[in-house]
């Protein structure tokens, strides 16, 4: 059974960059799922940042293009995310999640972490 | 890009009444591509339904999907108190890879 795991500082500077990381356990990442990142701002719904495959290749929410950059870190099992040049509009709670085209859904989530973005 | 819209934004309504949950696609999308998403307060999303008919492993018989092309449904046919929450229709498309609706959440009366 697949699990995943958020870590990453709780609070970032205004200007500053974004970064988490998402380990995955029970299973390789090395499979023909796609990797996400999703957040929700407080009090709001879901939006999709992105996703990211173990070979690299990466879908991102044109909206956050500019800003976003995803990695994976087959050794460790495990793949990241970096956003940049944040401001209060990127306060919220990210979730990594994996894809299924069993599914063409995200079958597996993470708890989630809060991010914060204040000076 | 194709956008969902849920209705209604809150639905209140008494356990074991029946709950009705829309989702509208801006243009037709194919059905094996839309599922639904369950969260409760402090949680973390959970896959309720895919293939807009399909439950996910471990969800109960009450909950059903339908629709095709724009129009599509999630209905729970006997509330109980666990499925009070707020609930998520998503699709996947090849030039945005997922998008979510607004959600719609089902609130005790």
């Amino acid at each position: 059974q697949v699990q995943l795991q958020e870590s990453g500082p709780g609070l970032v500077k205004p200007s500053g960059t974004l970064s988490l990381t998402c380990a995955v356990s029970g299973g390789s990442i090395r499979t023909n799922n796609w990797w996400n990142w999703v957040r929700q701002p407080p009090g709001k719904g879901l939006e999709w940042i992105g996703e990211i495959h173990h070979s690299g290749s990466v879908n991102y929410n044109p909206s956050l293009q500019s800003r976003v950059t995803f990695s994976v870190d087959k050794s460790s099992n495990q793949f990241s995310l970096q956003l940049t040049s944040v401001t209060a509009a990127d306060t919220a709670v990210y979730y990594c999640a994996k894809f299924d085209y069993a599914y063409y859904g995200l079958d597996v989530w993470g708890q989630g972490t809060t991010v914060t973005v204040s000076s | 890009e194709i956008v969902l819209t849920q209705s209604p934004g809150t639905l209140s309504l008494s356990p074991g009444e029946r709950a009705t949950l829309s989702c509208r696609a801006s243009q037709r999308i194919t059905s094996s591509y839309l599922a639904w998403y369950q969260q409760r307060p402090g949680q973390a999303p959970r896959l309720l339904m895919y293939g807009a008919s399909s439950r996910a492993t471990g969800i109960p018989d009450r909950f059903s999907g339908s629709g095709s092309g724009t129009d599509f449904t999630l209905t729970i046919s006997g509330l109980e108190p666990e499925d009070f929450a707020v609930y998520y229709c998503q699709q996947y498309g090849s030039s945005l890879a997922l998008t979510f609706g607004g959600g719609t959440k089902v609130e005790i009366k």
